[in-house]
């Protein structure tokens, strides 16, 4: 069965850093794309970020393109978010997902908050 | 980037009845379209992909069809756990995008 376990998320004031961490199994993790997808409180879905499995295409909404970086250590079966420049826009629940271009699990998200 | 709207935005149906969710892209995407269920206060749900294939485990009452610019989601037999969100994914290109959000709830 497919997991995803996200963590890092949190409160941080604008300007600062986070790091996302999603922990993968049952699958496995170096043949597929993976994607980080948020949701602000009370609106839909915004894709943000995607990797391919050997790291060699990586996409970024505009939206975050120059603050946000994804990564993935496959021997290790993790994706990561390094997000910087944070905004108060950033606010949200940032699921990782499996599959890109097509997202065919989802974790059960993190929620970052940023707010002075 | 592509476009996706669907309509309608909200819709209220009773138990048994059919219901349908339209996605229209601003541009064809073949049938690289995805649809996703989200329930309340829980993440997404992955229903059907290539605009017709249910994943596994999906009820059949779940059917997707479509090309091109317009796609749509039926519901044949509307139950009550099928209270959710919708949102229409688009898979043809980056930057991969969703629609706004079809919220169905039951009458």
């Amino acid at each position: 069965e497919v997991e995803l376990l996200e963590s890092g998320g949190g409160l941080v004031q604008p300007g600062g850093s986070l790091r996302l961490s999603c922990a993968a199994s049952g699958f496995t993790f170096n043949n597929y794309g993976m994607s980080w997808v948020r949701q602000a409180p009370g609106k839909g879905l915004e894709w943000v970020s995607t990797i391919s499995g050997s790291a060699g295409n990586i996409y970024y909404a505009d939206s975050v393109k120059g603050r946000f970086t994804i990564s993935r250590d496959n021997s290790r079966n993790t994706l990561y978010l390094q997000m910087n420049s944070l905004r108060v826009e950033d606010t949200a629940v940032y699921y990782c997902a499996k599959g890109a271009p097509l997202i065919n699990n989802w974790g059960q998200g993190t929620l970052v908050t940023v707010s002075s | 980037d592509i476009q996706l709207t669907q309509s309608p935005s909200f819709l209220s149906a009773s138990v048994g009845d059919r219901v349908t969710i339209t996605c229209r892209a601003s541009q064809g995407i073949s049938s690289y379209l995805a649809w996703h269920q989200q329930k309340a206060g829980k993440a997404p749900k992955f229903l059907t992909y290539a605009a017709s294939t249910l994943q596994n485990g999906v009820p059949s009452r779940f059917s997707g069809s479509g090309s091109g610019t317009e796609f749509t989601l039926t519901i044949s037999n509307l139950q009550p756990e099928d209270v959710a969100t919708y949102y229409c994914q688009q898979l043809n290109s980056y930057p991969l995008t969703f629609g706004g959000g079809t919220k169905v709830e039951i009458k």
